[in-house]
């Protein structure tokens, strides 16, 4: 079974700050990862994604990933913060099963970025 | 930029009533999905499809309905409203369905309340 865990539900940090949302992932098979990110009263937008090569995955707005096997893990960092990161953040994992794929998505991260 | 559609934005309706809600996408992608999205929760997949004629339920169970008969457009049909149907409905497509490295896209959601 796949499973996502985005730990802490809210995260504050200063501007200029470096962000940290963390995500771990469980699943059976090697997983796809995605990181979406949600402003008020919009959609889900791709950040990033892994697939397969370099573990270390760079995105939008600054954003960047790792993918640790080891530790079942896909942080989320920026160097540093931004008013508009201030979003809600999604983690997510992909699987095929050969006729399609599911995601399983994390509860999200709310961020908040402080002036 | 993807190009998916949701109408209407926002909805407020009273119980008993039906209602469609719209997704539509300019890409050509083959697979759309419905999930529900309500607030410090993870997204439940509803409905998706594969292609055209195509419809399949999701994890959540749903009192709702899909129909695929163009391959743009994927609505979702409630019979009945009631409150406990109060939530955000995300609409996504994706191009592939291959081993999993495919990537949703999002329409900006519609937020309905039933009162």
């Amino acid at each position: 079974a796949q499973s996502v865990t985005q730990l802490g539900s809210h995260v504050s940090v200063s501007e200029g700050a470096l962000v940290l949302l963390r995500c771990n992932y469980s699943s059976s098979v090697p997983p796809y990862l995605f990181w979406y990110v949600q402003y008020p009263n919009q959609g889900l937008q791709l950040l990033l994604k892994y697939t397969t090569g370099a573990t270390l995955v760079k995105g939008i707005n600054g954003f960047e990933a790792e993918f640790k096997k080891s530790e079942t893990s896909f942080h989320l960092t920026k160097p540093s913060a931004h008013m508009s990161d201030a979003a809600e953040y999604f983690c997510a994992v992909s699987v095929g099963d050969g006729t399609g794929n599911q995601f399983y998505f994390g509860t999200g991260t709310s961020l908040t970025v402080i002036p | 930029e993807a190009d998916i559609y949701q109408t209407p934005r926002y909805l407020v309706i009273g119980t008993g009533k039906k209602i469609t809600l719209e997704c539509s996408q300019t890409m050509g992608h083959d697979k759309m999905y419905w999930y529900q999205q309500d607030p410090g929760m993870e997204l439940h997949l509803i409905h998706y499809s594969y292609g055209v004629n195509s419809t399949e339920k999701g994890d959540l169970s749903s009192e709702s309905t899909v129909s695929r008969i163009r391959t743009e457009h994927f609505p979702l049909t409630l019979e009945s409203a009631r409150p406990s149907h109060t939530s955000q409905y995300l609409c996504a497509s994706s191009e592939s369905w291959g081993e999993g490295t495919d990537t949703q896209y999002f329409g900006p959601g519609t937020r309905l309340t039933v009162l």
